[in-house]
């Protein structure tokens, strides 16, 4: 079945660093969802991306979508301690159902201030 | 509602016995989900309702998981005779327009 692949599994950075995350699926993606999870929370919705090599940004968020439709980025910017979380891409395969989606394992992304 | 609700939000049980875990999701939306999220892993699909008709299960671990939502709206998921390892964060999430919105999860202990 299809798969997706997260890394790194974990990212500490300083207060003021970029970060950034990669997804990959082993299967190509009708499209691609990013979603945050606080400590203790519930994965809130960021982005969803359709189209083949789509970039887009929210403030200091961007996220990109690859050519082949099968891996995706997440970059953040001058992190901030707000920004502390757990980052999943989430992905629908194409071809597939119109509704189920296979999220990755996540990166956890912890700042110091 | 304003968001997705859960109750019971902890739910600890003995192993062998049965819970019930509710969803009242947000008004109007049509899609409702059933996730499992085992501790520093991402949610993985249990089953998808499409108003009260169970589209697809195919994500339900055994015939002891089952789930219902008969009137469209309020969804309820059953494990029977509960394992050790049933013991994660079960969420859930209603949908309109293919983004998701998720509950805060009831996290479920078996002992």
């Amino acid at each position: 079945g299809q798969q997706v692949m997260q890394i790194p599994q974990y990212q500490h950075v300083q207060e003021g660093e970029d970060f950034t995350t990669y997804c990959n699926s082993s299967t190509t993606l009708s499209n691609i969802q990013w979603y945050k999870q606080r400590p203790g929370g519930h994965p809130v919705f960021l982005i969803q991306l359709v189209k083949s090599g789509e970039v887009k940004k929210q403030k200091r968020l961007t996220f990109q979508f690859g050519e082949a439709k099968k891996n995706s980025s997440l970059h953040i910017t001058a992190t901030q301690t707000t920004d502390v979380g757990t980052y999943f891409c989430a992905g629908q395969e194409s071809g597939g159902s119109n509704y189920k989606l296979t999220f990755g394992k996540g990166t956890l992304l912890t700042v110091n201030p | 509602g304003a968001g997705v609700s859960q109750s019971p939000r902890y739910k600890v049980a003995k192993r062998g016995q049965d819970v019930a875990l509710r969803c009242d999701p947000i008004s109007g939306h049509v899609s409702l989900f059933w996730y499992q999220q085992a501790l520093g892993q991402g949610p993985e699909f249990l089953t998808y309702f499409q108003n009260e008709a169970q589209l697809d299960k195919s994500g339900l671990p055994s015939d002891r998981f089952f789930a219902e939502r008969p009137e469209g709206s309020v969804s309820t998921l059953k494990i029977q005779r509960t394992q050790q390892e049933d013991s994660a964060v079960y969420l859930c999430a209603s949908s309109l327009n293919g983004r998701q919105h998720f509950g805060d999860g009831t996290r479920l202990s078996i002992l």
